[in-house]
């Protein structure tokens, strides 16, 4: 059975850091690619990138270009996401997704979403 | 950037209703690079459509997809208890940048 088991819910300082992980269980990460996705309260899902588990290339969306950092580690099966410089604004859950890595597909699995409240 | 605008906002419907849920891209996803998500409060989203009309794994028939080049739309055919929820639509078109409608909330009326 197919899972994204997220890490757990974060509260930061703006101007900080936070890496969120996403370990895959019941498929091998480096078959499929990882997508991260921001929810923020009342807005729109928002595509920020995706890695390719198996070759570990990358793309970012340009809302979060220099401040954000994908990576993986196909031994721990896991995916990982560094949003850098927080601002209030990236108070959100953030959601990782799987699909497949080929180009012009659907995410299927979503995790499970990790919280990031970024307060003063 | 691909938008998507969905429509209506929310919808108040009974159970056993039949409702038809609508996503409008900026421009042409051709017939295929559409899926729609259904999304309950605190849980993550779940695939129901892919390809504009194939039914995830699971999925019960209830729910069919339809549509080409900028209209696109997702029928619940009889809406039971558990389909509640907000509905939104993605376009995978201008992948691997996603982009994702604002979603439809379906709430019982």
């Amino acid at each position: 059975q197919v899972h994204l088991v997220q890490s757990g819910d974060e509260v930061k300082r703006p101007g900080a850091s936070v890496k969120v992980s996403c370990k895959a269980s019941g498929f091998t990460l480096s078959n499929y690619a990882i997508h991260w996705v921001r929810q923020a309260p009342g807005q729109r899902l928002e595509w920020m990138g995706w890695i390719n588990a198996d070759n570990g290339g990358t793309t970012y969306s340009q809302n979060f270009q220099g401040r954000i950092t994908l990576t993986r580690d196909a031994s721990a099966n896991t995916a990982y996401m560094e949003l850098n410089n927080l601002r209030s604004e990236d108070t959100a859950i953030f959601y990782c997704a799987r699909s497949n890595p080929a180009g012009l597909t659907f995410i299927d699995y979503w995790g499970q979403g990790a919280l990031v409240t970024v307060s003063s | 950037e691909i938008v998507l605008t969905q429509s209506p906002a929310t919808l108040s419907v009974s159970p056993g209703e039949r409702v038809t849920l609508s996503c409008r891209a900026s421009q042409s996803l051709s017939s295929s690079y559409l899926a729609w998500y259904q999304q309950k409060p605190g849980q993550s989203p779940r695939l129901l459509i892919y390809s504009t009309s194939s039914r995830a794994t699971g999925i019960p028939d209830r729910f069919s997809g339809g549509g080409s080049g900028t209209d696109f739309t997702l029928t619940i055919s009889r809406l039971d208890p558990e389909d509640f929820a907000v509905y939104f639509c993605q376009q995978y078109y201008s992948f691997p940048r996603l982009t994702f409608g604002g979603g439809t909330k379906v709430e019982i009326k």
